[in-house]
């Protein structure tokens, strides 16, 4: 079955730089990434998503690349908030989606 | 739309007892999912359903956990009788799975069961 990982469980970084959340999965079938944001106490959220068919895509403030050589996935969070302190999932997507463990970003002020 | 609906959002019950969690998914998707998440394992997929078929329920637990989805917006996940060990927030999501787009998640269940 597939299997995802997270590097780090927990990244602290000054507010204003940039954050880098990595991803490794194991299914080279896999198809389909999302990257989620969860707040205490409330389910994951969609912050963005990348077919296998790209290997990167950008959103507002936000680029997630994708290296399928390697099986990896990461989340780039330019200039970071306060407000971007959560949890972040990788997910991926192979007939069912699987969630790696999950990294907590803190936002130092 | 209000997005995925679940109830209770809290639930404390003692061990021993019938749990029953209510997921109500987002209007015209079609496939369900169940998730587990505690601090040690994560979010777990529990059970999925696809037109209110179940697809994969290899990672419910054990015989004590069952999942029903009788039409297109309701669905249970039953856990009888509970354990201690059962105690975690458990969620819900729906998406549309033809198209293989995002899950969305609804506001989950903290069980404790004591």
């Amino acid at each position: 079955g597939e299997s995802v990982g997270l590097h780090l469980p927990t990244l602290s970084v000054q507010e204003g730089d940039n954050s880098i959340i990595n991803c490794a999965y194991s299914n080279s079938a896999s198809d389909y990434f999302i990257w989620y944001k969860q707040e205490s106490g409330k389910g994951p959220q969609f912050i963005i998503d990348i077919r296998s068919n790209m290997d990167k895509r950008q959103g507002q403030r936000v680029t997630v690349l994708l290296n399928k050589t390697v099986k990896h996935l990461s989340l780039q969070i330019a200039a970071t908030q306060p407000g971007d302190s959560a949890v972040y999932f990788c997910a991926v997507f192979y007939q069912k989606v699987t969630f790696g463990t999950g990294t907590k970003l803190q936002v130092i002020p | 739309d209000a997005g995925v609906i679940q109830s209770p959002r809290h639930e404390v019950t003692e061990m021993g007892q019938e749990v029953t969690l209510r997921c109500k998914p987002i209007s015209g998707h079609n496939s369900l999912f169940w998730y587990r998440q505690t601090m040690m394992r994560g979010l777990e997929l529990l059970i999925y359903f696809n037109n209110n078929v179940p697809i994969d329920d290899s990672g419910m637990p054990e015989d004590r956990f069952s999942a029903k989805m009788p039409n297109a917006s309701f669905s249970t996940l039953k856990i009888q009788p509970s354990e201690p060990r059962d105690s975690a927030v458990y969620f819900c999501a729906s998406n549309e799975w033809d198209t293989n787009t995002e899950a969305f998640f609804g506001q989950g269940t903290r069980l404790t069961v004591v």
